[in-house]
């Protein structure tokens, strides 16, 4: 059973645009929702996080929307770079298990110039 | 602040041989640590959780008595591929968390390539 549903699994964003990535969850348990980036043979990096208290949250070009009732949950990445070329995960998390996350199937975005 | 570590970076063994691999957390203590395989192109599957002075809690379908697990302090966790073959090749990640908070921050990886 997937918990985490992801998509698209690519995205192709010319440069300046912006690049939207979709999570849907079904366990309600869930109250923690990262992002992670990763790039080739690296292993990720916590990227921007959101807990179901608040509907959106802001750091930088990177945006999380939350949508508690429909159990969704997106990134946007605003003004989209080269360097933002890479995988991205979203995740969902129970804060009584221990910080335990499960993880989406990842997006692979490449930003074309 | 929050560095996990991973040694080795790459390992290449041959089948039948056992391999360690450490994780560090350097600049915090992690009571938990958690273990995770991901194959080329895929997306990060749990092993295992690792709490520091007690046994590891696997997920289903990983074998314990091949996939041995040492938290033996705060800030190390050991992941060791017993009698190792070809299918065990992977990119292995450690993450850890601080005490207080959900985040987890993950180490580089180690790529194992079991010949």
């Amino acid at each position: 059973q997937q918990q985490v549903k992801q998509s698209p699994q690519s995205l192709i964003v010319q440069k300046g645009g912006i690049s939207i990535i979709n999570c849907a969850y079904e366990n309600t348990a869930f109250d923690y929702f990262p992002w992670y980036q990763q790039f080739p043979g690296k292993g990720p990096a916590l990227l921007i996080a959101i807990r179901p208290d608040v509907s959106e949250k802001k750091e930088g070009r990177f945006t999380i929307s939350f949508n508690k009732s429909a159990k969704q949950f997106s990134l946007h990445i605003m003004d989209s770079q080269p360097g933002d070329s890479a995988t991205y995960f979203c995740a969902a998390g129970d804060s009584g298990g221990y910080q335990k996350v499960t993880f989406g199937i990842g997006t692979k975005l490449q930003v074309i110039p | 602040g929050a560095v996990v570590s991973q040694h080795p970076s790459r390992v290449i063994c041959k089948s039948g041989t056992s391999v360690k691999i450490e994780c560090r957390s350097l600049d915090f203590q992690a009571t938990t640590m958690f273990w995770y395989r991901q194959f080329p192109k895929q997306s990060l599957m749990l092993m295992a959780t690792s709490n520091e002075g007690s046994k590891a809690t696997y997920e289903q379908g990983v074998e314990k008595d091949k996939f041995l697990i040492n938290h033996a302090s705060l800030t190390l966790s050991t992941l060791t591929v017993t009698s190792a073959h070809p299918e065990d090749s992977s990119f292995y990640i450690c993450s850890a968390g601080q005490t207080s908070g959900s985040e987890q921050y993950f180490g580089p990886g180690t790529r194992l390539l079991v010949l």
